[in-house]
């Protein structure tokens, strides 16, 4: 079981809208609407932005958005801001007999 | 509001074990379920396995089957993490955190992580 593919890197101005693909297989990103995104700042712990694809826990800014489409998903971070330079990770379940859940490589974004 | 506070970190030798505790404040430790999450220096997220404490089952993933063991005091709302046979690419910072929830006598994956602890960093050398 490999990891979800994601971006290396992704920048934008502030302001400015981005997205960050997560492409999977059948078997995790496409089968399932199980996708989650975090945010993970240097040397923090990881946060939950976006569960189940699309919803939002309580708290987070609305200019985070996700989607899915076939086995790619996708998180797009609206209004760019300075505080959202960080690295962001999909996860998703899997089906896969040797795996529950399943990362993406991650993302690095910068904020111009 | 649910706490995972972690222990500290560690140094040890290639070849020996390891172990990191867990311990949940804030909620009801035996409604949860709790996974292990780690990351090598510079990397990404890596899963490791989960246990859901009220029953004491644990699934690992296969890369860390016979290595890794998770266990679970609901007396202390403490989860626990043991490694074994260390090598250096061990070396990274561990993560607990929640991925679902008990009710009715029944256990859920919720599928993603809402809290997490601080992370302990695990240092392999000789």
């Amino acid at each position: 079981q490999s990891a979800l593919t994601q971006p290396a890197s992704v920048s934008g101005s502030p302001g400015q809208s981005i997205t960050i693909s997560c492409t999977g297989t059948s078997s995790d990103v496409g089968g399932y609407n199980y996708v989650s995104w975090y945010q993970q700042h240097p040397g923090k712990a990881p946060k939950l932005m976006i569960y189940d694809v699309s919803n939002r826990p309580s708290g987070v800014s609305n200019r985070f958005s996700g989607s899915k489409s076939g086995n790619t998903a996708s998180l797009t971070i609206s209004g760019l801001q300075a505080e959202d330079e960080a690295d962001y990770y999909c996860s998703s379940y899997t089906s896969s007999s040797t795996l529950h859940y399943v990362f993406g490589t991650g993302t690095k974004v910068t904020v111009l | 509001q649910v706490q995972l506070v972690q222990s500290g970190a560690e140094v040890k030798k290639p070849g020996s074990s390891v172990k990191v505790s867990c311990k949940a404040s804030g909620g009801t430790f035996s409604s949860y379920t709790i996974s292990w999450v780690r990351q090598a220096p510079g990397q990404g997220l890596e899963w490791m396995g989960r246990i859901i404490p009220i029953l004491g089952i644990a699934n690992y993933a296969q890369k860390f089957q016979g290595r890794v063991t998770i266990t679970a005091d609901k007396s202390t709302s403490t989860a626990y993490m043991e490694l074994s046979s260390l090598r250096s690419e061990d070396t990274a910072v561990y993560y607990c955190a929640r991925d679902g929830y008990c009710s009715g006598g029944s256990c859920y994956s919720s599928y993603y992580f809402d809290y997490w602890g601080q992370g302990t960093l695990v240092t392999v050398s000789s």
